[in-house]
């Protein structure tokens, strides 16, 4: 089993309808998360940190559910600039590696 | 604004060839690492540098090896250049710790003949 996992879609969407993600994780122990952003043939950028009350930022919602080790990813109201492959990051134990998820690809149509 | 710098953004090089990628970042970063990115695979860590001189083995540091000679300057090395290495190599940056925004430099894809 993969450390962390992602389904890669790709997810395709209409503008203005709602998506969510998950990304599943095997280590129980995983203290920090977060969701990066990824545009075709682009570096990452940090999207959001995900919290363990959950985070909110715009349109965008991050939640972490430890019990069946799964975080998501929540955006609403989709715009054609929100197409970009989303990866979701895992923080190891010791707090000096981060695993990445293979990315889930979101397409969003006019 | 923080800056994560590459030499090359495309590079062909020939089985058996010694390979440097160099990264240099400007944000005083004590962390700087180095992933390879294939599809399906998603970024794996290959060394990652806590400090000029430090170097730590991250999931799959095979056929590569390092050097941080300076704070600022990471380097990422091919001993003999096989096919299998062909990737895209992305260098990133943080400050202490990896519960920081690590900040990625452009990319550099390489493909080995």
């Amino acid at each position: 089993r993969k450390e962390v996992e992602q389904d890669p879609g790709p997810f395709n969407v209409p503008e203005g309808a709602t998506v969510a993600f998950n990304c599943t994780y095997s280590n129980s122990a995983s203290q920090s998360f977060f969701w990066y952003r990824q545009d075709c043939r682009k570096e990452p950028k940090l999207l959001m940190s995900v919290y363990s009350s959950g985070n909110e930022d715009g349109r965008f919602t991050a939640q972490l559910n430890r019990a069946s080790q799964y975080i998501s990813l929540l955006i609403r109201d989709s715009k054609l600039s929100d197409s970009a492959t989303y990866l979701c990051v895992v923080v190891n134990n010791a707090g000096n590696m981060l695993t990445f998820g293979g990315g889930t690809r979101l397409m969003v149509k006019p | 604004d923080v800056k994560v710098t590459q030499s090359s953004r495309y590079l062909v090089k020939r089985t058996g060839e010694k390979v440097f990628l160099e990264c240099v970042q400007d944000m005083d970063h004590e962390n700087m690492f180095w992933y390879r990115q294939d599809p399906g695979l998603g970024l794996r860590l290959i060394y990652f540098s806590y400090d000029v001189k430090m170097k730590e083995k991250g999931d799959i540091p095979e056929g590569y090896s390092v050097s941080r000679e300076k704070k600022e300057r990471f380097s990422l090395i091919l001993e003999s250049a096989s096919t299998n290495q062909t990737s895209m190599y992305l260098c990133a940056s943080s400050f202490e710790s990896s519960y920081n925004e690590q900040f990625f430099g452009p990319g550099t894809r390489l493909t080995v003949l």
